[in-house]
């Protein structure tokens, strides 16, 4: 399979569940990143990873908790979120990691905090 | 710091018109300017990209064009069709200052039969 592809999809989960959010990249690609995306916002950056070392946590909260265990696998493990945390969160990945280059999303994993 | 402000919010044409979604950035060393569409309930995908060593570039029926001095740029749709409709996101990079990707807050376009 070739593209970005995240599981699941739907994630429904109590605020003191803990679950996982997975990224799997296909295209060779060295930068990997975590988006948030609700609505009537812009897409809001949350963390980066550059061959699989973080360069950026965007003032995430550390419920919150990202992992990269090589260049083609992202994780964002979720532990006692909020309601407010319900959103759509997108994984994308790119060639270099300067901003200037396209970046290629996965489909989502569509998240509510009951 | 650095953001991105995009105009309008939501967008409604005739299938046929031509629709214009304009945004502005602040960081004036930005020299990447992307435009993403999504599909509803489908992924943010590239449509058409400029530097800013270019003034505009034309892709058929879509067209961006940069303004650097005033620090703005524009995604034109013309004859526009009902699989136009869609969310869209302009987005300014580039810059050796942040080094990543700043998107505006999208527009929604639909597009009547």
């Amino acid at each position: 399979e070739t593209g970005v592809t995240q599981t699941p999809r739907h994630l429904v989960m109590g605020m003191t569940n803990k679950k996982s959010l997975k990224c799997e990249q296909h295209l060779g690609h060295n930068a990997m990143y975590w988006y948030k995306q609700s609505a009537k916002k812009p897409l809001e950056l949350m963390f980066v990873y550059n061959f699989k070392e973080q360069t950026e946590n965007n003032s995430v909260p550390s419920r919150f908790s990202p992992e990269c265990p090589n260049s083609s696998h992202l994780f964002l493990h979720l532990h006692t979120l909020q309601p407010e945390d319900s959103a759509l969160y997108l994984c994308a990945s790119s060639q270099e990691i300067q901003g200037d280059g396209e970046l290629f999303f996965g489909e989502g994993s569509r998240l509510t905090v009951l | 710091g650095e953001n991105v402000e995009q105009h309008p919010s939501t967008l409604s044409v005739q299938e046929g018109d031509s629709a214009v979604i304009k945004c502005t950035y602040s960081d004036s060393a930005s020299n990447y300017f992307p435009w993403y569409k999504q599909e509803l309930g489908k992924r943010p995908q590239l449509i058409i990209d400029i530097r800013s060593n270019v003034g505009e570039k034309k892709d058929q029926r879509i067209a961006v064009t940069l303004n650097k001095t005033a620090k703005h740029f524009s995604l034109h749709i013309t004859e526009t069709q009902p699989e136009d409709s869609a969310v869209y996101f302009c987005a300014a990079g580039g810059s050796s200052n942040t080094g990543k990707l700043i998107f505006g807050q999208g527009t929604t376009l639909q597009v009547k039969p």
